[in-house]
């Protein structure tokens, strides 16, 4: 089976630019989430979907943004580009079985780097 | 809010066992998780505890313990491609949001 894709792998972006990146889950996985990962802050939760509909936000402003498709494809967009938004953006999939919360495993996807100039 | 602790660097010698702690700080706690991310590549699934006690997977063990909000990954038969750095996450009830510690890179030195 096919691992969570990202595209793309690496992107630059100049400040004030917007920006949309894509997430393929693992085929049967319900369950996109995002994160942002820098060297400072470490790995940090942005939102999670689920069936289209966006159930977690982690602490972000309003310039981070995200959807899924019906697909459970899923895309996030950033606008307004800062410096500070360099980092590389991961993806992960779960599978959402309907058991107890938090029992299903994430699985990530290679990530994208962006890079803000 | 959550605090997730573990050893920023740690090194160990090629064919050793080492043990990567992580405690936690965290209300609704419903399972552990550890991956592995190597430099530039994404975390992969290591292990998951809810319950207390040891889960072993081959080179790979993790303990939890709920009551002392601890918990450690067990490498054992240390090899070169060990070396990357190692993330303890926490998830809480009614969230699909991992929580992570700020990672233990792990050195294997000859």
């Amino acid at each position: 089976k096919a691992g969570v894709t990202q595209t793309p792998r690496y992107l630059i972006k100049t400040r004030g630019q917007q920006v949309t990146l894509s997430c393929s889950p693992i085929s049967g996985h319900r369950s996109v989430s995002w994160y942002q990962q820098t060297p400072g802050q470490g790995l940090q939760f942005l939102f999670e979907y689920f069936s289209e509909t966006q159930r977690n936000k982690g602490n972000f402003p309003g310039r981070f943004s995200g959807r899924q498709f019906s697909n459970s494809r899923s895309e996030m967009n950033v606008s307004t580009l800062e410096l500070g938004d360099s980092a590389l953006y991961l993806c992960a999939s779960s599978f959402t079985s309907g058991r107890a919360l938090g029992t299903d495993t994430q699985y990530f996807g290679p990530g994208t780097r962006l890079t803000v100039l | 809010g959550q605090n997730i602790d573990q050893p920023t660097e740690m090194t160990a010698t090629e064919g050793a066992i080492v043990q990567i702690n992580c405690t936690y700080q965290t209300s609704g706690f419903n399972g552990l998780f550890w991956y592995q991310q190597h430099a530039g590549e994404a975390p992969t699934f290591l292990s998951y505890n809810v319950l207390d006690g040891l889960e072993e997977k081959g080179r790979f063990s993790s303990f939890l313990s709920r009551s002392k909000g601890y918990s450690y990954l067990l490498l054992k038969e240390l090899q070169m491609k060990d070396s990357a750095s190692y993330l303890c996450a926490v998830i809480r009830t009614g969230r699909r949001a991992l929580t992570f510690g700020s990672g233990t890179r792990l050195q294997v030195q000859p």
